[in-house]
């Protein structure tokens, strides 16, 4: 069974801090990996994806994550925290076969930026 | 691209009553999947549908059914409602050999009292 733990249900950094999401996962084959974004009142917004491509993926608004197996890690990061990276973030795997394309999500981080 | 589009927005229903949810997927997407979001949570899978037929489950009970339209729009449907079924319930779209990518709809919250 695959299974993702966010390390970290709030995370508060200063405007132009550097942002650093936690994630680990669990899965017993070949994982896909992802993080998406949820703003207030909205649904889920991709921010980058792994697919068994290069280990470190770019995302937009300047996020990026590198996947590391031998620690089964999916960190999230930002060089630059903006006030407009304020929202919940969540760090998804799914098996990416050509079955049900299921995601199993983590608890969500919620990302606070202090002026 | 014209996106997922969920209504309705907000419903209030109480325990026992059932609720229809309606999703539109993206132009091009021919595979719709429903998760449910509850207060502090993160989604939880509840089913996927592609051409019309169920096409994987979560651990969800049999009262929670859904529909697949030729055009690829979707319902769920949810009997026998409780307390807990209180929840955002968010519909994804996308296109079947994806590699897991969905592009979300902003969600129904239900409400049940």
């Amino acid at each position: 069974a695959q299974s993702v733990t966010q390390l970290g249900s709030h995370v508060s950094v200063s405007e132009g801090a550097l942002v650093l999401l936690r994630c680990n996962y669990s899965s017993s084959v070949p994982p896909y990996l992802f993080w998406y974004v949820q703003y207030p009142n909205q649904g889920l917004q991709l921010l980058l994806k792994y697919t068994s491509a290069a280990t470190l993926v770019k995302g937009i608004n300047g996020f990026e994550a590198e996947f590391k197996k031998s620690e089964t890690s999916f960190h999230l990061t930002k060089p630059s925290a903006h006030m407009s990276d304020a929202a919940e973030y969540f760090c998804a795997v799914s098996r990416g076969f050509q079955g049900a394309q299921k995601l199993v999500f983590g608890q969500g981080t919620r990302l606070t930026i202090n002026p | 691209e014209t996106g997922v589009t969920q209504s309705p927005t907000h419903l209030i229903k109480t325990r026992g009553q059932q609720v229809t949810l309606r999703c539109s997927s993206q132009s091009g997407h021919n595979t719709v999947s429903w998760y449910q979001q509850a207060l502090g949570q993160g989604p939880q899978f509840i089913f996927q549908y592609y051409r019309e037929e169920e096409n994987g489950r979560g651990n969800f009970p049999p009262r929670f059914s859904g529909l697949q339209f030729p055009n690829y729009s979707s319902e769920l449907n949810v009997n026998a409602l409780e307390l807990d079924d209180s929840a955002l319930y968010l519909c994804a779209s996308s296109l079947r050999g994806n590699t897991g990518e969905l592009i979300f709809g902003e969600g129904s919250r239900l409400t049940v009292l």
